[in-house]
């Protein structure tokens, strides 16, 4: 049974740091994995998706890197800005379902 | 672009009670997905379907049922709600499955307590 684990569960860090989230998987066998912000009262946005021959991808101050033989992500967000204070979740695709860590609890502070 | 909706946003239920939480898309995605978010955990999957008139259990599914008889619908129903499923429910959709180049959308929520 996959198992995701998303360390660590909570952050905080003042304006302009660059920050590195991490999640990791125990099942190398996936087809991709998303990256995924969710707003308090808020439903899930897709931030990244690394398909599982990707080593990483990037959009804007977000980089988002896959070791899928390891078992391994990181999201790295430069320039910190309160504004990307939210949870970031991480899921991976296997068998057609997707399976999520717990979240990284994300607040930036001025 | 409407993408994936939800409806209610909220609700209130008695233990006992049944209701049908909906769910519609308009982007012709295949596959849909039904998962519940309890409060400082992850998503975990209840149903989901590869088509119309297929669906499949996922990880939590006691105390559901789920249809699809159209591409665009995949309603939930609780037939008993109990204490245990106030929690915050998501419908998604993909295109497809397992194809890695494809996301899931997901809705904005159906927040649902029993009380």
């Amino acid at each position: 049974k996959q198992e995701v684990t998303q360390i660590p569960a909570a952050l905080s860090v003042p304006e302009g740091e660059n920050l590195v989230l991490n999640c990791s998987f125990t099942d190398s066998a996936i087809y991709n994995l998303q990256w995924f912000r969710q707003d308090p009262g808020k439903g899930l946005t897709s931030l990244l998706l690394i398909q599982s021959s990707q080593r990483e991808q990037t959009s804007g101050r977000l980089n988002a890197s896959l070791d899928k033989s390891s078992g391994r992500s990181t999201l790295y967000i430069a320039a910190s800005q309160p504004g990307d204070s939210a949870t970031y979740l991480c899921a991976v695709l296997g068998a057609s379902k997707l399976t999520f860590g717990t979240g990284t609890r994300l607040q930036v502070t001025l | 672009n409407a993408g994936v909706t939800q409806t209610p946003k909220f609700r209130i239920l008695k233990i006992g009670q049944s209701m049908t939480l909906q769910c519609t898309q308009d982007m012709n995605h295949n596959y849909m997905y039904w998962y519940r978010q309890d409060p400082g955990m992850g998503l975990k999957l209840i149903y989901y379907s590869v088509g119309a008139g297929i669906t499949d259990k996922g990880e939590v599914p006691n105390g559901y049922n789920v249809s699809r008889s159209t591409t665009e619908d995949f309603p939930l129903r609780l037939e008993l709600a109990a204490p245990s499923q106030t929690s915050v429910y998501f419908c998604a959709s993909s295109y497809s499955g397992t194809d890695s180049n494809q996301p899931q959308h997901f809705g904005d929520g159906t927040r649902l307590s029993i009380l």
